[in-house]
């Protein structure tokens, strides 16, 4: 049974530069959602996907959009990226808003 | 407001010692409470929650939790740590209604000792 999967692992971008990335939740989950960390930092919540909208979201900026599919896999897309942008990105599946959030092993953004 | 503190930013200990991480949490209803483990350069793992009943919870490899509503907090702990033991933790707090946002505290990294 595959865990939370996430793609691309790393990711280099320049200022400006708008960037898409990507989380397939475990089977059987229909919820995903989505934490910036900052190194040296804890996760920071983004939003939440549940049944292809976005339910919930936390402090960040609209430059900061998502996408879920109808196989609930799910995209955070980050426009006009800034220097502030480097993270860790995770994703989390659930089997519903509110259970218990699995993490994918997370994508390294630099932006430069 | 939602908040986690977790006071310890760094704790080391040595292998087979004991070990206990804080974790205080504000919070204005009854919370759902995590603990997570990461790994240098990956994600989280869940090591344990407490969503209710039994304050003392038991987790995964050999951690436990204790949840004290008056002190507000959900200690972490294990009885004798080995060197793989040594990661960052996370203590986390979520609504116990329908909603999906953690609170995360800032992390503690643990060291062990040979």
């Amino acid at each position: 049974d595959a865990g939370v999967t996430q793609s691309p692992t790393h990711l280099i971008k320049t200022r400006g530069q708008q960037v898409t990335l990507r989380c397939s939740p475990k089977s059987g989950h229909d919820t995903v959602s989505w934490y910036q960390q900052a190194l040296g930092q804890g996760p920071q919540f983004i939003f939440q996907y549940y049944e292809e909208e976005e339910r919930q979201r936390g402090n960040f900026p609209d430059r900061f959009s998502g996408h879920q599919f109808p196989n609930y896999s799910s995209e955070l897309n980050v426009n006009a990226l800034l220097l502030g942008d480097s993270a860790l990105y995770l994703c989390a599946s659930s089997k519903a808003r509110g259970e218990t959030q699995y993490f994918g092993p997370g994508t390294r953004l630099l932006v430069l | 407001a939602q908040s986690v503190t977790q006071p310890d930013i760094h704790i080391t200990v040595s292998e087979g010692a004991s070990l206990e991480l804080r974790c205080n949490y504000s919070y204005g209803a009854t919370p759902y409470l995590f603990w997570y483990v990461q790994s240098p350069g990956q994600g989280l793992q869940l090591l344990l929650k407490y969503f209710s009943g039994d304050t003392l919870v038991q987790g995964i490899k050999g951690f436990e939790a204790e949840f004290k509503r008056s002190q507000s907090s959900f200690n972490l702990r294990k009885p004798s740590v080995h060197w793989s033991d040594a990661a960052e933790y996370f203590c986390a707090v979520g609504a116990s209604s329908n909603t999906g946002k953690l609170i995360f505290g800032q992390g503690t990294t643990l060291q062990v000792k040979p």
